[in-house]
């Protein structure tokens, strides 16, 4: 049981290009979500998902993208990356039975600069 | 909406010793209240969590958090370090009515540092 996934581990880009990072959970969980973790900020919530072909914005959602097209994968697509979003990224998965008591499982995290 | 107010950027405490790292919360809806950890380079870990009940929660390595209404903090202890509690933590909640979201709202985060 890998848990929850994520790749790559470390990414540079530059101002316009495109990405998708990876996200994967093991568990059968129907709750995925992003989010973005900034110094002195903790961590802020992206995109979510509730299960397959389900989607929707959480707090800070602008400039990214993603879809939901199986249960176990979450990718998040930057389109034109910009140095604001130079970030440590997580991807969290959770069940969705009791609500928002579920813990949510986070992946390691990927770290992406944005020169 | 809620805010999580984590009042120690950084503790440093010497090995064995007790500590003790605040948090506070402020919403406008009843919340559920979770402490994760971060180790170097990982993702976060929970370490316990409040959902009703006893004020006292345990979690995980030792340590333990006590929910306080009236002033809305949710302190974590320990009565004694190690070095290997060395990490970030991170408090946070998430609302008891479920609008699907489930976003957590986390604080800014403790460095504790434990020295020999």
């Amino acid at each position: 049981n890998a848990g929850v996934t994520q790749t790559p581990k470390f990414q540079v880009l530059k101002t316009g290009q495109s990405m998708t990072l990876q996200c994967a959970q093991d568990m059968n969980h129907e709750y995925m979500s992003w989010y973005r973790q900034d110094p002195g900020m903790g961590l802020r919530l992206i995109h979510y998902s509730v299960g397959a072909g389900i989607t929707d914005q959480g707090e800070v959602p602008n400039g990214y993208n993603v879809s939901r097209s199986t249960t176990e994968d979450f990718p998040l697509r930057l389109l034109s990356a910009a140095p604001s979003q130079t970030s440590v990224y997580f991807c969290a998965s959770s069940y969705w039975g009791s609500g928002s008591r579920e813990t949510q499982y986070f992946g390691p995290g990927t770290r992406l600069l944005v020169l | 909406a809620q805010s999580v107010t984590q009042l120690d950027s950084q503790v440093p405490v010497f090995e064995e010793a007790p500590v003790e790292l605040r948090c506070n919360y402020s919403s406008s809806v009843s919340v559920y209240l979770f402490w994760y950890v971060q180790y170097p380079n990982q993702g976060l870990q929970l370490l316990l969590k409040y959902l009703s009940g006893s004020t006292l929660v345990k979690g995980i390595n030792g340590f333990e958090a006590e929910f306080n209404k009236s002033q809305t903090s949710f302190h974590l202890r320990k009565p004694s370090v190690h070095i290997s509690d060395t990490a970030e933590y991170f408090c946070a909640v998430s609302p008891r009515v479920d609008t699907g979201r489930r976003a957590l709202t986390f604080g800014s985060g403790t460095r504790l540092q434990v020295q020999p």
